[in-house]
């Protein structure tokens, strides 16, 4: 069975430019979630979809990111405009339901310089 | 009070030693309880779940569950440097629909 597949692995931009990840769930999961983890920190929920409904988006910062599911698959989060603080591992992971077991991908190391 | 709290350590431990990771959790409504190692570079990895009171052994590993006490603890026996890592706890919170994660606690087990 294939993982969660994440891309761009790794990103390096100026602040205030854009960044795009995008997200492609294991086949079947329903619930699709976006972390960011902060060096030294544990992942941080910043949205969680349920097929294409947003279920939780309440630590989005959404002056500057965004996410969409568009047909209830795969997944793109953005950032725009990038600040330092966004330096961080943006980890996608999908479970078949909400709150069960999640799978995460490799993640996708962005700087923001 | 913070939704999941770990130590952060760093824990140290001798080859051979037991390694024992603890936290705690805010909601009382909380049903189900993971442990998640990750690796430095990178993504966690789901490697104990526990949803009732008392231990639940998975080879080396043992979870632990006190819901009245709002704890729970891995307990790693017979440690090797291969289990050096950060070990996150992760509990559902908001109603059950969000999974919350510690700050995790880095553990290094020395030869």
């Amino acid at each position: 069975e294939a993982g969660v597949a994440q891309s761009p692995r790794y990103k390096i931009i100026e602040k205030r430019q854009s960044v795009a990840f995008w997200c492609n769930p294991i086949s079947g999961h329903a619930t699709l979630y976006w972390y960011q983890q902060i060096l030294g920190q544990g992942p941080k929920l910043l949205i969680q979809f349920q097929n294409n409904g947003v279920v939780d988006d309440s630590q989005l910062p959404k002056d500057r990111f965004s996410a969409e599911r568009l047909k209830g698959v795969d997944s793109t989060l953005k950032i725009q405009p990038a600040k330092l603080e966004d330096s961080a591992v943006y980890l996608c992971a999908s479970s078949p339901v909400s709150g069960n077991t999640i799978y995460f991908g490799e993640g996708s190391w962005l700087t923001v310089v | 009070q913070k939704e999941v709290e770990q130590n952060s350590g760093p824990l140290s431990v001798p080859e051979g030693a037991i390694a024992s990771l603890n936290c705690t959790y805010s909601d009382r409504g909380s049903q189900s309880f993971f442990w998640y190692r990750q690796y430095s570079g990178k993504s966690p990895e789901l490697i104990m779940s526990i949803y009732s009171n008392g231990d639940k052994e998975d080879g080396r590993f043992t979870a632990q569950l006190n819901k009245a006490s709002q704890y729970v603890s891995l307990l790693i026996r017979d440690s090797q440097p291969s289990d050096s890592a950060t070990y996150l706890c992760a509990v559902p919170t908001g109603g059950g629909n969000k999974l919350t994660f510690g700050t995790g606690t880095q553990l290094k087990v020395e030869l």
